[in-house]
């Protein structure tokens, strides 16, 4: 058990429908990432919050959106899913920012399916 | 934009034999850090580099940082089935301000017993 909570494991689901992906971060950490894993794509960073405000976008699309609670769990959200979004979606948690952000704490992932 | 590039993709070897894999930047960047991925798990962090020209050991792997501080590598000596996985190295994107990670898209190592 890394620390970093994510669910659920696995979701199936249909061509543009809407799910919403769950992580909590390790206890003290601040920062939320966001990955997405496709096959043979390395990782891809969407989205970073630090402290319930959003930090960076990166490759997310505008059908993706993402928040992080008072209490410091994050959730994403994807909507119109489309056969493509089909992917391993990590989310990864670290203590602080910027320079002294140290390595990040990776969850197990959420294995999206869209059929 | 911003790249990290790893090199080989895959690499098979066999168990006892050396393992090899280079990350090279487009940007200079203020630390590189490396990952490994076993099939089916997620990345675990295993080393932060900062240092130009740093050499960082853990049993049997060695980790070094280039003096110009744009590339890196990760060197495992004799290995193990115990290796496998894919490993990534990442930097820090929009120059380490944020402290988001642009990742390598990784070298996947199998090691045949």
């Amino acid at each position: 058990d890394s620390g970093v909570t994510q669910t659920p494991k696995h979701l199936i689901t249909a061509t543009g429908q809407r799910v919403t992906l769950r992580c909590s971060p390790r206890s003290g950490d601040l920062s939320v990432y966001w990955y997405q894993q496709s096959l043979d794509q390395g990782l891809q960073f969407l989205i970073q919050y630090y402290n319930g405000e959003e930090r960076a976008k990166g490759n997310i699309l505008e059908r993706f959106s993402a928040q992080q609670f008072p209490d410091l769990h994050s959730e994403l959200n994807l909507s119109s899913l489309e056969l493509g979004d089909s992917a391993l979606y990590f989310c990864a948690s670290s203590q602080s920012t910027g320079a002294r952000m140290g390595g990040y704490t990776f969850g197990s992932g959420t294995r999206l399916t869209v059929v | 934009g911003q790249q990290v590039m790893q090199i080989p993709q895959y690499q098979h070897v066999q168990e006892g034999e050396d393992f090899t894999t280079y990350c090279n930047s487009s940007t200079t960047l203020s630390n590189i850090q490396w990952y490994k991925q076993r099939p089916g798990g997620h990345p675990v962090f295993l080393i932060q580099l900062v240092k130009s020209g740093e050499v960082k050991k853990q049993k049997r792997l060695t980790f070094q940082f280039g003096e110009a501080k744009k590339n890196s590598s990760l060197h495992i000596t004799a290995t193990q089935t115990t290796d496998v996985g894919t490993y990534f190295c990442a930097g820090p994107n929009y120059g380490g301000s944020q402290g988001n990670l642009i990742f390598g898209k990784g070298t996947k190592l199998s090691v045949k017993p």
